[in-house]
């Protein structure tokens, strides 16, 4: 089973400023096959990226993913309010399996 | 837009079998090339996956819960149920369905999710 390591578990940061998210797998992903969810209290999580850099229907152009391999990184370039939530990065390039989380908050 | 709504018993007691439904709408269920998922996530906690049902009836479970975890698909009323044996409080959680992208045999995003439901395991 591929596990993944989000890291860092909190990051606090102002609106405006940029985030960024890292997502580490324990092998490497085939095809870069790797999502991130976004996911906000009593909500149901919601796509944002697909194929590690493929943004999903609907997904504002101020998030972006890159990376392959082992690593991965979500990017929000400038924090909007609604932006501080819960993010997950999903592989599934072998089987399927979840990151922990990285909650994004305000500082 | 298709839509997915989770329905089933709020409170189950320690040792009862879990019984879920998922009732997918704007769309067949039988039509294109998906799987339909089971997730779920303990309060404050991360995302499980419990397993995934193809259209035609083929399974993948979650190794972790095998032996437990039974998933069915009924196409004549669009719907998808998750049964879970011999439940224990640790299976209290909200309960995600959801649409998996990944055509027969391959593994891909969750692109559609329901608002999921709570399910407390309690006597």
């Amino acid at each position: 089973e591929i596990v993944l390591t989000q890291s860092p578990g909190t990051l606090s940061l102002s609106p405006g400023e940029r985030a960024t998210l890292s997502c580490r797998a324990s092998q490497s992903v085939s095809s870069s096959y790797l999502a991130w969810y976004q996911q906000k209290p009593g909500q149901a999580p919601r796509l944002l990226i697909y194929g590690a850099s493929s943004r999903a229907t609907g997904i504002p152009d101020r998030f972006s993913g890159s990376g392959s391999g082992t690593d991965f990184t979500l990017t929000i370039s400038r924090l909007e309010p609604e932006d501080f939530a819960v993010y997950y990065c999903q592989q599934y390039g072998s089987s399927q399996t979840f990151g922990q989380g990285t909650k994004v908050e305000i500082k | 837009q298709v839509q997915l709504q989770e329905s089933g018993p709020g409170l189950v007691k320690p040792s009862q079998t879990l019984s879920l439904t998922c009732t997918v709408s704007g769309g067949s269920i039988s039509s294109g090339s998906y799987y339909w998922s089971w997730i779920r996530q303990p309060a404050g906690k991360g995302l499980e996956w419990i397993g995934r049902i193809y259209t035609s009836g083929s399974t993948n479970y979650n190794p972790s819960l095998k032996g437990r975890v039974t998933i069915s698909v009924d196409t004549s009323k669009n719907q998808f149920s998750l049964k879970l044996s011999s439940v224990t409080a640790t299976d209290t959680a909200v309960y995600y369905c959801a649409r998996d992208a990944g055509s027969f045999l391959e593994w891909d995003r969750f692109d559609y999710w329901g608002q999921g439901t709570l399910v407390t395991v309690s006597s």
